[in-house]
């Protein structure tokens, strides 16, 4: 079955704490991407990766890392984290840049306090 | 730069009644268009696209979008619904053949809550 699975679902954690989201996809797709959403936002991209060792920033990367040395997974890094990244976040695989054909983990919703 | 906005935030309507959830986009390119459903404690699942050609494109569970270029619109109905779509529902665009992130831009959402 074709999936992207995020680890873990849910999180709280404190302010300051490094914490990992990890995301892996099985499709073999070479375009990854992170979002978070927000009440009334709607989802923006956090970072994207064209392929292994190419990544990039989104709209919204200030306070993340990501990298890409695998292509199945694609980890999701907050150094320090803070309250305002408290939000709900997504990993996204698509065969193609364009996003044709996307899909999207299950979501995991972190709260930093 | 390009712009996605769903006209409603809530929607209610009764089970087996028409809806329709409205999508307005900004792009001085073309773009291709999506709707996405979000059910509550998932991730988003692909309703329909409209990458080119004829309109409207019909999508799972019933669902169908018309494309109207002239007015940037891309509005999702569906003739009856269920108890089972109540969800939220995001319209999103992708630049089409653009060198950029390759980013789907996403509208706020829509909560369409289906009565008994």
């Amino acid at each position: 079955e074709a999936q992207v699975t995020q680890n873990p679902r849910y999180l709280i954690t404190v302010t300051g704490k490094k914490l990992t989201v990890t995301c892996s996809q099985n499709m073999n797709h070479e375009y990854m991407s992170w979002y978070r959403q927000d009440p009334g936002l709607g989802l923006r991209q956090i970072y994207y990766s064209m392929n292994v060792e190419v990544t990039d920033k989104g709209d919204v990367p200030e306070g993340y890392k990501v990298s890409r040395k695998e292509k199945r997974n694609f980890p999701l890094i907050l150094e320090s984290p803070s309250p305002n990244q408290t939000s709900l976040y997504f990993c996204a695989s698509s065969e193609d840049w364009q996003n044709t054909e996307a899909f999207f983990g299950q979501g995991t919703r972190l709260t930093v306090v | 730069a390009q712009s996605v906005t769903q006209l409603d935030s809530q929607v209610p309507v009764f089970e087996e009644a028409p809806v329709e959830l409205r999508c307005n986009y900004s792009s001085s390119v073309s773009v291709y268009l999506f709707w996405y459903v979000q059910y509550p404690n998932q991730g988003l699942q692909l309703l329909l696209k409209y990458l080119s050609g004829s309109t409207p494109v019909k999508g799972i569970n019933g669902f169908e979008a018309e494309f109207n270029k002239s007015q940037t619109s891309f509005h999702l109905r569906k003739p009856s619904v269920h108890i089972s779509d109540t969800a939220e529902y995001f319209c999103a665009v992708s630049e089409v053949g653009s060198s950029n992130t390759g980013k789907l831009i996403f509208g706020q959402g829509t909560t369409l809550q289906v009565k008994p």
